[in-house]
């Protein structure tokens, strides 16, 4: 079974960015298996429903992100280590939420596979 | 985008009752709706994708049902572990959207 582990928890300063990493071991994670996957990126600010921010399959080079934040979110993939990449750029206090990557499976229409989540704290 | 709204947005309810949580769409989203279930500090888990189908490994006393813009997800016999929030989210196209949640509380 294919496991998502993110990188740590982050402190920045308004107008700063933050990039957060999500790492694919175990199962079907390397070589094209990982670039075959669509892998998505949803935050949670406190109390609030999750937030679809954008995906990226990295076999067919697709990233799209949710139009209130392009322009500010980039998301990419390193095959060679089988991770994905979001980075957010211009961050406000808004910004504060747990982002989570996932695996979003076209058979199941849904996200089997999730990130342990990452805390994003912007603090002045 | 699809707009998903969840009702009630709060329930509390005793071990061993029935809940039923009701998501709408704002457009036809056919069957693609998938359920899940968050617990604090950890990622929302999956229970049920395609409105009606358990993923694998979620006990049966869950059950989605509904289509179009109308899906229902009900818990039989609730359980201690069943207290948490829940999530609706369509998957019928890009943005996936999703509610706003439901938090069950024990009674």
């Amino acid at each position: 079974q294919v496991q998502l582990v993110q990188s740590g928890a982050e402190v920045k300063r308004p107008g700063s960015s933050v990039k957060v990493s999500c790492k694919a071991s175990g199962g079907e994670a390397s070589g094209d298996s990982f670039s075959s996957q669509t892998f998505i990126w949803v935050r949670q600010a406190p109390g609030q429903g999750p937030e679809w921010m954008g995906r990226i399959i990295p076999i067919l080079g697709i990233t799209d992100s949710v139009d209130r934040l392009q322009g500010r979110v980039t998301i990419s993939a390193d095959k060679s280590t089988s991770t994905v990449f979001m980075e957010l750029t211009g961050l406000t206090y808004e910004d504060t939420a747990v982002y989570y990557c996932a695996i979003y499976s076209g058979f199941l229409y849904a996200s089997d596979i999730w990130g342990q989540g990452t805390t994003v704290t912007v603090s002045s | 985008d699809i707009q998903m709204t969840q009702s009630p947005s709060s329930v509390s309810a005793f071990v061993g009752d029935r809940v039923s949580i009701t998501c709408r769409a704002s457009q036809d989203i056919n069957k693609w709706l998938a359920w899940y279930q968050q617990k604090p500090g950890k990622a929302p888990k999956l229970l049920m994708h395609s409105a009606s189908n358990l993923q694998s490994g979620v006990p049966p006393r869950f059950s989605g049902t509904g289509s179009g813009t109308e899906f229902t997800l009900t818990i039989n016999s609730l359980q201690p572990e069943d207290f948490a929030i829940y999530f609706c989210q369509q998957a019928r196209s890009f943005p996936l959207t999703f509610g706003q949640g439901t938090r069950l509380d024990i009674k």
